[in-house]
This record gives C-alpha cells, structure tokens and sequence, in this order.
C-alpha cells in the first residue's frame, strides 16, 4: 500500500527566511502527489500537485515542490516566508491500488515568527 | 461565488444523541466525501459518493451514516453508536466520480464536541 511520512510534525521560521517542509513517499507506481494548506479552522487548499509531468512543481502563494524518485521524497520550499504562510500543511499521495484514494501525511505545522 | 457549504460550524451534544452534519456544494461535482480530522493526525476518510443515490464506505464508517438524495447535498450523521465521536468534520467535493487524483474542495469544516 502507499504511504506518505511528514517528517516534522513542527516547523518555525523567521519572517523572510526560507520555509523547508519535508514529506517522503512509498509507493510502488509512479505516484501522484499532493501538498495541501490548512489555516485554523478552515477547510484544507490544494497548493500543488505532481502528475509525472515536470519534477519541480510550483504551486500558489510561491510555494514549489520537487519530485526525486530516487529519494522517494516530494518537499515543499518557499524562499521567503510570509506571516500569512502559517498553518498546517499536509502532504498527500494518490493511492492507484485503492482507485486512486487520497493518503494524507500527519501533517507539518509551521509557524512564522516576525 | 462556488463552494462547499457545511453546517453548523460548532455543534455541542449530549452523549447517545445522534446528529447530522450538513454539506451542499454548488459545483456541480459528481464525488462527494467526509473525512475525520483529529489533533496531530492527518485526514481519515469515512464515506464518499460518487454519484446520486450511492455511497461507500471508507476506512472508518463505523457510527457514521450518510445519504446522497441530491447532487448537491451530502448530509453526515454521527450516530450514538460512535464511541469518540468529538473532532473535526471536513465535507470535500471532486469532479470525478471514481476516487481518481485530482483537486478535492473543502469546506470550512464543522467541529463537534460531545459532553
């Protein structure tokens, strides 16, 4: 079965700093990934999502996400954090064994300090 | 403007009370679904429909039940059958009507507390 791993439950930057949140996948096909933002209390977005197309996958809000299969991860980046930017984010991938269900990570947390 | 309706956004109850969570999209979307959110976890699927008047179950259906009388319209209870039934309902909406990758949207969630 497919299986996603957010690898911080917790990540705090300075405003302006670069934002690293780290997600490993296990999969046996190739898979399709996701990063999803959730502010408090509120729904969950779609920023990006990876469908073997391009590896480096940008998303809104200037956030990317980079697919290495050789690592079997799929980490989201930003290079400048915003206060605004702070919320959970989840990283998802698609199980085809499944019809295609969403696995969803832990999640990560960030907080973004002024 | 498009979107995911659900309703109420809180909701207290007594425990053995049954309640129905509510959810309307206006995007014309074929798959609906309800997912469980608990503090530190990620989202646990608890049914979906993919199309009027049919519904499946998902990894934790067990005191839930739902109905699919309407495109529009996936209404969730929460029975007195769910022993822990207290956290953070998401009701997402997909154009597609198999459980293919693609873009869900959510709705604001609704929270419900059992006292």
């Amino acid at each position: 079965a497919q299986s996603v791993t957010q690898l911080d439950s917790h990540v705090s930057v300075s405003e302006g700093t670069p934002v690293l949140l780290r997600c490993n996948y296990s999969s046996s096909y190739s898979p399709s990934l996701f990063w999803y933002v959730q502010h408090p209390n509120k729904g969950l977005q779609l920023l990006l999502k990876y469908t073997s197309a391009a590896t480096l996958v940008k998303g809104i809000n200037g956030f990317e996400a980079e697919f290495k299969k050789s690592e079997t991860s799929f980490h989201l980046t930003k290079p400048s954090a915003h206060m605004s930017d702070a919320a959970e984010y989840f990283c998802v991938v698609s199980d085809y064994n499944q019809g295609g269900k969403l696995i969803f990570g832990q999640g990560t947390e960030l907080s973004v300090k002024p | 403007d498009g979107g995911i309706t659900q309703s109420p956004k809180y909701l207290f109850r007594k425990e053995g009370q049954n309640v129905t969570l509510s959810c309307e999209q206006n995007l014309n979307h074929d798959a609906m679904y309800w997912y469980r959110q608990d503090p530190g976890q990620g989202l646990r699927l608890i049914y979906y429909s993919q199309i009027v008047n049919d519904f499946q179950k998902g990894d934790i259906a067990e005191g839930y039940s739902v109905s699919r009388e309407k495109k529009e319209s996936f209404p969730l209870t929460v029975t007195s059958a769910q022993k822990n039934p207290t956290a953070f309902y998401l009701c997402a909406s997909g154009r597609d009507r198999v459980l293919v990758a693609g873009e869900l949207f959510f709705g604001e969630g609704s929270r419900l507390t059992v006292l």
